[in-house]
């Protein structure tokens, strides 16, 4: 049964940081896997899928990275901005087409 | 942008009662989903849906549960008699099919709370 795991489950950090967001997972047999943005409140807004084919993908100031052989996957975040503070969560496509399988989340918070 | 919606936002009930969620997934997407995320929990899967039919079910998802495509654009999540336990934030999600590339696409959400 797949596991994700998500450290640290909160980081707090001064405007133009560069910060790294770790997602771990037990099962390599994954799909693929996305990064979630969830704001207060709201629902999940995808910022990125990686194909289980692919080593990373990139939008923006964002870039995400999969070793499937490690069972990890990280998000790097550049240059933080205050309007980044969100919870960030990746979750995995595994065991079937159908359901994402989520980690608990990293709440960051990027203070002026 | 098309986007999922949800109503409604929240829901308040007296435990043992019958909810209805409703969700409009976007328009040309043919795989439904719901999940729900307790207070401080995981999101967690509860139902896949596809053709007119489930495709696949959590343990979650009991006999307490039942999904269903009204019309061509509704997608509703129906709980039979509420316990104190369901409350939590459930979301509809949607997506055009289920290859490698697809992304889910989530609506905002209801907040349902059981007295």
């Amino acid at each position: 049964k797949q596991e994700v795991t998500q450290i640290p489950a909160a980081l707090s950090v001064p405007e133009g940081e560069n910060l790294v967001l770790n997602c771990s997972f037990t099962d390599s047999a994954i799909y693929n896997l996305q990064w979630f943005r969830q704001d207060p409140g709201k629902g999940l807004t995808s910022l990125l899928l990686i194909q289980s084919s692919q080593r990373e993908q990139t939008s923006g100031r964002l870039n995400a990275s999969l070793d499937k052989s490690s069972g990890r996957s990280t998000l790097y975040i550049a240059a933080s901005q205050p309007g980044d503070s969100a919870t960030y969560l990746c979750a995995s496509l595994s065991g079937g087409y159908n359901k994402l399988i989520f980690g608990a989340g990293t709440r960051l918070a990027v203070h002026p | 942008e098309p986007e999922v919606t949800q109503t409604p936002s929240h829901q308040v009930t007296q435990m043992g009662q019958e909810v209805i969620l409703r969700c409009v997934p976007i328009s040309n997407h043919l795989y439904f989903y719901w999940y729900r995320q307790i207070l401080g929990q995981k999101v967690e899967f509860l139902v896949s849906f596809y053709n007119n039919e489930i495709s696949e079910k959590s343990e979650i998802f009991d006999d307490q549960f039942s999904v269903e495509r009204p019309d061509g654009s509704n997608f509703t999540l129906k709980i039979r008699s509420t316990k104190l336990e369901d409350s939590a934030m459930y979301f509809c999600a949607s997506t055009t099919g289920t290859g490698v590339t697809e992304t889910q696409y989530f609506g905002p959400g209801t907040r349902l709370l059981v007295l």
